[in-house]
């Protein structure tokens, strides 16, 4: 299957700062990645589709100037995290699809965990 | 919107087989997969369906049936290392573009 990979896999920040986590497909091109939050024993909560060269599309409660997504080039999309506090303690996991073709499942990122301290 | 529903928790005994159901609602549907998470690790895929019918994959198998809105995980000959969380995903095209919606995944624990 193809390859993403998404960095850095664990983080530890201060309450109040900024934190940017890269997702990248290594041997494919991506137009569409998507991030997801997963909380502990929970199911993956889809934040947001980043389109390459466009503006990400939020899910409803996720907030755009907190959470910035930025897909710069078809390989590499990047979450930033802003103003970080304890809450946004989460496991991140970025994923990406071969092109938008129906026949074509994603794959997903090492994930990253981030603890705001 | 959508909504997708799994068993929280399922046991079973090594060796044995088991089904794992997942039922969902969704306006676009695109694509039902299913993908294993260990615990601190992220998803890999295990299956995909789209049509009507079974997929057979080795030890698992997925089943789909898009007028009951139903599908279930199949895993035969079950192993320790099968103890894994399985997350069943909804492909949604009603955006225009896909997005992928996960259920609340089933935490499969397999005895000796």
């Amino acid at each position: 299957g193809a390859v993403v990979s998404q960095h850095p896999s664990w983080v530890i920040c201060k309450s109040g700062t900024s934190v940017k986590i890269e997702c990248r497909s290594l041997d494919f091109q991506a137009t569409t990645m998507f991030w997801y939050r997963q909380f502990p024993k929970q199911s993956l909560m889809l934040m947001a589709t980043s389109n390459e060269g466009s503006k990400a599309t939020y899910e409803q409660g996720v907030e755009k100037d907190k959470f910035l997504i930025n897909h710069a080039s078809l390989t590499l999309s990047t979450l930033t995290v802003t103003s970080a506090h304890p809450e946004d303690s989460s496991f991140y996991i970025c994923s990406a699809g071969e092109g938008s073709s129906s026949g074509n499942t994603i794959y997903f990122g090492e994930g990253s965990w981030l603890t705001v301290v | 919107g959508q909504n997708i529903d799994q068993p929280t928790e399922m046991t079973a005994t090594e060796g044995a087989i088991v089904q794992i159901n997942c039922t969902y609602q969704t306006s676009g549907f695109n694509g039902l997969f299913w993908y294993q998470q260990h615990a601190g690790e992220a998803p890999t895929f295990l299956s995909y369906n789209v049509l009507d019918g079974l997929e057979e994959k080795g030890r698992f198998s997925s089943f789909l049936s898009r007028s009951k809105g139903y599908s279930y995980l199949l895993l035969k000959e079950l192993q320790m290392k099968d103890s894994a969380s399985y997350l069943c995903a909804v492909r949604d095209g009603t955006s225009g573009t896909y997005k992928y919606i996960f259920g609340t995944g089933t935490r499969l624990k397999v005895l000796a």
